[in-house]
């Protein structure tokens, strides 16, 4: 397994404001991943972090409005740009290891936008 | 198709009871089938997981079943316990490094005392 920590826990912010979300892992891990679940619903992929490159975003997701960081093997970042209320949601990192390997979640970041 | 399928939308079980989940997916290139539990407030955790070479896995009370010609396989857990009540998710992967997971749209479970 891994251990993965995520800041902050929970935020409560404004309307056009932006916050950064940090993920941080016990050890390297080969891919990190950025997922977004609404209240009640299934996890949605964000993108996909990539060490050293732009990070892979899924359809209705953009760089300008998530962009991304991951400077190393055990550390990423997802910016929430812009915030309107429709982006209160559950924010969640989670890592796999490599060939043959699961997906980790995160404790997940929960975001309030008034 | 990328959808993986799942059912009941919620469950009620008595304890000591069986609850089961069931979900159903399109795409063959799927090769690996994971269950995650997640409590209020938590991040979902791995539960059990399965690669289609077998038809069953069981890890204590919780027992994965997988059908590979019916593209199904379900979640059973034995003498249900009000501490399982959690939302459970289903999901299928294909490829080498964690990645393209697809998620079920969940189940929550209650179980009574």
């Amino acid at each position: 397994s891994a251990v993965i920590s995520q800041k902050p826990s929970r935020d409560i912010c404004q309307r056009g404001t932006s916050l950064t979300i940090q993920c941080q892992v016990d050890s390297q891990v080969t891919m990190m991943f950025w997922y977004r679940q609404q209240p009640g619903q299934s996890l949605t992929l964000i993108a996909t972090a990539n060490q050293g490159s732009e990070a892979t975003y899924e359809s209705g997701f953009v760089i300008d409005k998530f962009p991304i960081s991951r400077p190393n093997l055990t550390f990423s970042t997802l910016t929430v740009s812009n915030m309107s209320p429709e982006d209160s949601s559950i924010y969640l990192c989670s890592v796999s290891r490599g060939p043959q390997e699961t997906q980790y979640f995160g404790p997940g970041t929960r975001l309030l936008v008034l | 198709q990328q959808q993986v399928k799942q059912s009941p939308q919620s469950l009620i079980v008595q304890k000591g009871g069986i609850s089961i989940i069931n979900c159903a997916y399109e795409n063959t290139a799927f090769d690996y089938f994971p269950w995650y539990q997640q409590f209020p407030g938590k991040g979902p955790a791995l539960l059990i997981a399965i690669r289609p070479d077998v038809s069953e896995k069981k890890e204590g009370r919780f027992t994965i079943s997988f059908n590979k010609s019916a593209k199904q396989f379900s979640l059973h857990i034995m003498d249900s316990q009000p501490g399982d009540s959690a939302t459970y998710f289903c999901a299928a992967s294909w490829g080498n490094y964690g990645q393209n997971f697809v998620f079920g749209p969940g189940t929550r479970l209650s179980v009574l005392p």
